[in-house]
């Protein structure tokens, strides 16, 4: 069973779309993390948060601590935003990881 | 750029070898994480060092070793490696020591093992 899981696996866009992924975990955390991915592999941290939400440009993150799920939404995207979103969280010393979200938004 | 290198960027080596790779972390973050990226099993956390101490321990096998140095770079030791370890190996710093603060990634290494 894995701590984190993500959905949807794959999602296709079109260009300007609101987009919005899942991530539920099963353990508790001190922290949950965004990350992106991109094709060329190097990672990017988006946003760290333990409650709340927080907005960076068109990026939203948002956490139900009661729930264990954290949602990422993209306004209006756009084809640069194509990338692998990965869900992290650390529970103690541990950290784990969703299997991403593999995003193309189509022009 | 994060600010975060590692080297070298790609590695190919035969089982049985020993390799070691390094990281050196934005100017200023004392902590180091390591992680491996492989293809069947996502990316997990390998091992954290804060001001070059252990700080937690993920998945780390018994073949790898970590240690950080006082200069703050930090370097991955695998040893008898296996076709399983092939995986691209990211390591993170941040400012932060005990919780997971904002962490910036280096571009990662690359190990194929033949």
């Amino acid at each position: 069973k894995n701590e984190v899981e993500q959905s949807p696996q794959n999602l296709t866009a079109q260009e300007g779309e609101f987009i919005t992924i899942n991530c539920s975990y099963s353990v508790g955390i001190s922290a949950l993390h965004w990350l992106q991915q991109h094709p060329g592999g190097g990672i990017v941290s988006l946003f760290m948060l333990s409650s709340g939400k927080k907005k960076h440009g068109r990026l939203i993150a948002t956490i139900n601590i009661q729930e264990k799920h954290s949602s990422l939404h993209i306004t209006a995207s756009h084809p640069r935003d194509s990338a692998v979103y990965i869900c992290a969280v650390r529970s103690g010393n541990q950290f784990y990881f969703g299997t991403g979200t593999s995003l193309t938004v189509i022009p | 750029d994060s600010g975060v290198t590692q080297t070298p960027k790609h590695l190919i080596t035969a089982t049985g070898q020993r390799v070691t790779l390094r990281c050196s972390p934005r100017s200023g973050d004392l902590s180091v994480y390591w992680y491996q990226q492989s293809l069947d099993q996502g990316l997990q956390f390998l091992i954290q060092y804060y001001n070059g101490e252990e700080r937690a321990k993920g998945n780390i096998l018994e073949r790898f070793s970590a240690q950080q140095f006082p200069d703050l770079h930090s370097e991955l030791n695998l040893s008898s490696l296996e076709l399983g370890d092939s995986a691209l190996y990211f390591c993170a710093s941040s400012a932060a020591p005990g919780t997971w603060g904002a962490q910036y990634f280096g571009p990662g290494t690359r190990l194929t093992v033949t």
